[in-house]
């Protein structure tokens, strides 16, 4: 039973337009909510989390939006840069300090 | 260097043969956590400690699995007469403020 779901495996995006990776869950436990970036030969890189008690995170270029009631959320990032090139980890957990619930993870391809 | 390390970073071996894997969290982080990536997923929880306890673990670990962190720093994951199946990236991960910091991860073939 996959909990946490991005149902989209790739993603190209031209340098400088808004890049839109989407996540869903069906556990109703999960209120604590991340993502990772991945690049090859290394671990997760941790880039933005939000608590279920906000509707959206913002960090520089990154915002994350929860919508509760969907069981969805969406990181953004604006403007993209080939260095965002990488794949992107939807992660949740029960609580702040639990074990993560990660999704099968969306490649992002930023194209010069 | 003050991240999380692993070591070794690759090991191949034969099945049926035990193999040991080490990771050195962030210095003053209590939780340490072990995670299995395999191609195609992301990484899947197997075991955390708090400190030296190991206070929960995964169906994922079988018997033949087990891991330890002694004095509450490094840890070790130990897996006895590999499979196939346990072919995949072992990542570890230490834990400040809500947030898990990762390793490079063990990446493990069985022949």
């Amino acid at each position: 039973d996959q909990q946490v779901k991005q149902n989209s495996p790739s993603l190209s995006v031209q340098e400088g337009r808004i890049s839109i990776l989407n996540c869903d869950y069906t556990n109703s436990m999960f209120d604590y909510f991340l993502w990772y970036k991945k690049y090859p030969a290394e671990g997760p890189t941790f880039l933005i989390s939000i608590s279920s008690i906000k509707d959206k995170n913002e960090d520089g270029r990154f915002t994350v939006f929860l919508n509760k009631s969907a069981k969805h959320l969406s990181l953004h990032i604006v403007p993209s840069q080939p260095g965002d090139s990488a794949v992107y980890f939807c992660a949740a957990s029960p609580g702040g300090n639990e074990k993560l619930t990660f999704g099968t993870g969306t490649r992002l391809t930023i194209i010069p | 260097d003050t991240g999380v390390s692993q070591d070794p970073r690759h090991k191949i071996t034969k099945r049926g043969q035990n193999v040991t894997f080490r990771c050195d969290p962030i210095s003053e982080h209590n939780r340490l956590y072990w995670y299995r990536q395999t191609l195609g997923q992301g990484p899947e929880f197997l075991t955390y400690f708090q400190n030296e306890a190991q206070l929960e673990k995964s169906r994922l670990l079988s018997d033949r699995f087990s891991a330890e962190r002694p004095k509450g720093s490094f840890s070790t994951l130990e897996i006895q007469r590999t499979e196939q199946g346990d072919s995949a990236m072992y990542l570890c991960a230490s834990e400040g403020g809500n947030e898990q910091f990762f390793g490079p991860g063990t990446r493990l073939t069985v022949l």
